[in-house]
């Protein structure tokens, strides 16, 4: 079994659409968790960092972390066709030395106008 | 200003060849990676470095061999290059709060 589940979709949905993208995970050491976007032929983009259980809202996006149950979630509310592209899961077991972050595959995303 | 900086974008290259990628960053972070994306998207840590030491080393051949002349540098050098080693190389850097923000990436493709 992986560290880190992520479904690699495609997922396809029309413009305006309520997005949830998710990861589920085995290890309970894991302490903090974010959300990347990349653009095609670009790198990750940090999108949202989480260090606890419950909900961080930034904007249209809302990151929720359930450690009871090992799972995360991106939420993006009125998706826009500039939303497309492949969102990734990391996450790590502790700030400080061992920074070393786990990654999901990514769940790629198209927003149709 | 570019946060994290990687030259070269682009970098093609036969088989055998030695090459050098280099990543700088001005964010002040103490902790610098490389990162190897592969055809079916996976990041996938090489290595990190803290204040100039190796802190992380994964599973690479060592045909790979990074370089911290300094906290906000780090270069890759990959020699006797192979059809496998095609990518796109990302460096990242990091604070001690572990968030990572990465350079635009090297497409690198050997033939």
């Amino acid at each position: 079994q992986k560290e880190v589940e992520q479904d690699p979709g495609p997922l396809s949905v029309p413009e305006g659409a309520i997005v949830s993208l998710n990861c589920t995970y085995s290890n309970s050491a894991f302490q903090y968790f974010m959300w990347y976007r990349q653009y095609s032929r670009k790198g990750p983009e940090l999108l949202m960092y989480t260090y606890s259980s419950g909900n961080k809202e930034d904007g249209r996006f809302t990151a929720q972390v359930d450690k009871s149950s090992k799972y995360i979630s991106l939420f993006i509310r009125d998706s826009q066709p500039s939303d497309s592209a492949t969102y990734l899961c990391a996450m790590g077991e502790k700030e400080g030395n061992n920074r070393k972050l786990i990654w999901g595959l990514g769940t790629s995303l198209a927003v149709n106008p | 200003d570019t946060a994290v900086s990687q030259t070269p974008k682009y970098l093609v290259t036969q088989m055998g060849n030695d090459k050098s990628i280099k990543c700088e960053q001005n964010l002040g972070h103490d902790t610098m990676y490389w990162y190897k994306q592969d055809s079916k998207k996976f990041l996938k840590i090489m290595f990190s470095y803290n204040n100039k030491e190796l802190i992380i080393n994964e599973t690479v051949p060592n045909r790979f061999s990074p370089k911290s002349p300094d906290k906000a540098h780090l270069n890759l050098h990959i020699n006797s290059l192979e059809l496998g080693d095609s990518a796109v190389y990302f460096c990242a850097s990091s604070r001690y709060s572990g968030e990572q923000y990465f350079g635009p990436g090297t497409r690198l493709t050997v033939t």
